[in-house]
C-alpha cells in the first residue's frame, strides 16, 4: 500500500526558505502513470496546490506562487522535495505531499500524506 | 485563473435530509474535469467524484455529482452521521485550483 511522508522543520523564520520532503513507501516514485505534489491548508482555511513533478523533472507550479517555489525529486531515495523561498506568517499551514494521475478525467489528489504543520515565526 | 465559489459556505441539516451543494466555475471548466473531495476534521480530504459526476471507488451511492461547464453539484441523497464535515470542489482542467469550501454540519 503506497503511503507518503511529509518531514521538514515546524518552525521557520520570516524571509527564510521553507524546506519540506516527502518520502514515498510501498511504490516507485518513478511509476510512469503518476505525477507527486504538494498542497498546503492554512489552519481553519480551504486547500492550495503549489505544484507538482514527475519522475523525470517535469514540473508544473501553481502561478501565484511560482517566483517562490522550487519542486524536485531524488528518484534514488522514492524523495521529492519542496522548497519556498521569502516565507511570511502567510505561509503558515499544514502542507501535505500527494500524488495524481496529471492528466485524463481521473486527475484527480487521490493519495496523501498526513500532513506536517510548518509555522512562519521569529 | 479559474476561480471556484462554493455556495453555501455552511449547510445545515439533519440525518436523512437531502444536501445541495454548488461550485460555481468563473469559466468553463475544460472537459468537466472537476472533482469533489470530503475532509473530516483532523483528516486528509478524500476523492469523492470525479470528472464532475463519476463516483470513486467505495463511495456510497448517495453521494452523487452533476453539472458542466461553469455549474456544478454535489447532492448527498440521505445524509448519514458520518456525512458531516467540509466538502470542496477542485478543477484540473486548467491548473489546478479549489473551491473555499461547503461546511456540513449537523442541524
Amino acid at each position: 500500500q503506497l503511503q507518503l511522508q511529509e518531514s521538514g522543520p515546524g518552525v521557520v523564520k520570516p524571509s527564510e526558505t521553507l524546506s519540506l520532503t516527502c518520502t514515498v513507501s510501498g511504490g516507485s516514485i518513478s511509476s510512469s502513470s503518476y505525477y507527486w505534489g504538494w498542497i498546503r491548508q492554512p489552519p481553519g482555511k480551504g486547500l492550495e496546490w503549489i505544484g507538482s513533478i514527475y519522475y523525470s523533472g517535469t514540473t508544473y507550479y501553481n502561478p501565484s506562487l511560482k517566483v517562490r517555489v522550487t519542486i524536485s525529486v531524488d528518484t534514488s531515495k522514492n524523495q521529492f522535495s519542496l522548497k519556498l523561498s521569502s516565507v511570511t506568517a502567510a505561509d503558515t499551514a499544514v502542507y501535505y505531499c500527494v500524488r495524481h494521475t496529471g492528466s485524463g478525467w481521473s486527475d484527480a489528489f487521490e493519495i496523501w500524506g498526513q500532513g506536517t504543520m510548518v509555522t512562519v515565526s521569529s | 485563473e479559474i476561480v471556484l465559489t462554493q455556495s453555501p459556505g455552511t449547510l445545515s441539516l439533519s440525518p436523512g435530509e437531502r444536501g445541495t451543494l454548488s461550485c460555481r466555475a468563473s469559466q468553463s471548466v475544460p472537459s468537466n474535469y472537476l472533482v469533489w473531495y470530503q475532509q473530516k476534521p483532523g483528516q486528509v480530504p478524500r476523492v469523492l467524484i470525479y470528472g464532475a459526476s463519476r463516483r470513486a471507488t467505495g463511495i456510497p451511492d448517495r453521494f452523487s455529482g452533476s453539472g458542466s461547464g461553469t455549474d456544478f453539484t454535489l447532492t448527498i441523497s440521505r445524509l448519514e452521521p458520518e456525512d458531516f464535515g467540509v466538502y470542496y470542489c477542485q478543477q484540473h482542467g486548467s491548473s489546478y485550483t479549489f473551491g473555499q469550501g461547503t461546511k456540513l454540519e449537523i442541524k
